[in-house]
């Protein structure tokens, strides 16, 4: 079972500031990360999914880069909102089963 | 609109009962998983099938059976056989080797063993 580590476990921040949480993952055999935002009471719904080292993806005021050679990726929230209160995933697919493994996730809440 | 459905939202079974979880999808994905999410762990991959009447264990299928007799539904039966049933369950799809295209995943069922 791949080892994918995200920190923070738990972040409060106010209104307007801007965050960033990391996923950590073994670098070999990469194929694909995801990112995942998990509402309460609503279903998990994807973000970005990268593939490329050096990627970088961007969503509204999120945004997500990707390193591969050193196993990691940022997730960026710029001017959070409440509204982005939320639980982030991320999953790692390596080569030779494609189905990804989860993190424990970073749970964000943002103060008005 | 395309989604994915699942019920009950709770359920609640006695223990020794088996009980079966639905998942029915309409995205026309051949992929559809069973995850399984207990507090302040990832979720856990239980079963997953990437196309009809075929299906794979994942990392805790002990205790648990599932079906794919049609692409639509893939429904995860909970047996007596598993030891801590409780817990919150997802089900999700994709189009077949995922890698490259993210998940759609249902609201979940929360069962509890009373």
């Amino acid at each position: 079972i791949l080892n994918v580590e995200q920190s923070p476990q738990s972040l409060h921040v106010q209104e307007g500031d801007s965050t960033n949480f990391t996923c950590s993952f073994p670098s070999s055999n990469f194929y694909a990360l995801h990112w995942y935002r998990w509402e309460t009471a609503k279903s998990p719904e994807a973000l970005f999914v990268m593939t490329l080292n050096g990627d970088e993806k961007k969503k509204g005021r999120i945004s997500a880069t990707l390193n591969t050679k050193e196993g990691y990726s940022y997730l960026y929230i710029k001017g959070s909102q409440p509204e982005d209160s939320a639980t982030y995933l991320c999953a790692l697919s390596s080569g030779g089963s494609y189905i990804p493994t989860f993190g424990r996730g970073t749970s964000l809440i943002v103060h008005p | 609109d395309g989604g994915i459905t699942q019920s009950p939202k709770y359920l609640f079974r006695k223990e020794g009962q088996n009980v079966t979880l639905s998942c029915e999808q309409n995205l026309n994905h051949d992929a559809m998983y069973w995850y399984r999410q207990d507090p302040g762990q990832g979720l856990r991959l239980i079963y997953y099938s990437q196309i009809v009447n075929d299906f794979q264990k994942g990392d805790i299928a002990e205790g648990y059976s599932v079906s794919r007799e049609k692409k639509e539904s893939f429904p995860l039966t909970v047996t007596s056989a598993q030891k801590n049933p409780t817990a919150f369950y997802l089900c999700a799809s994709s189009i077949a080797r995922q890698g490259a295209s993210g998940y759609t995943f249902g609201s979940g069922t929360r069962l509890t063993v009373v």
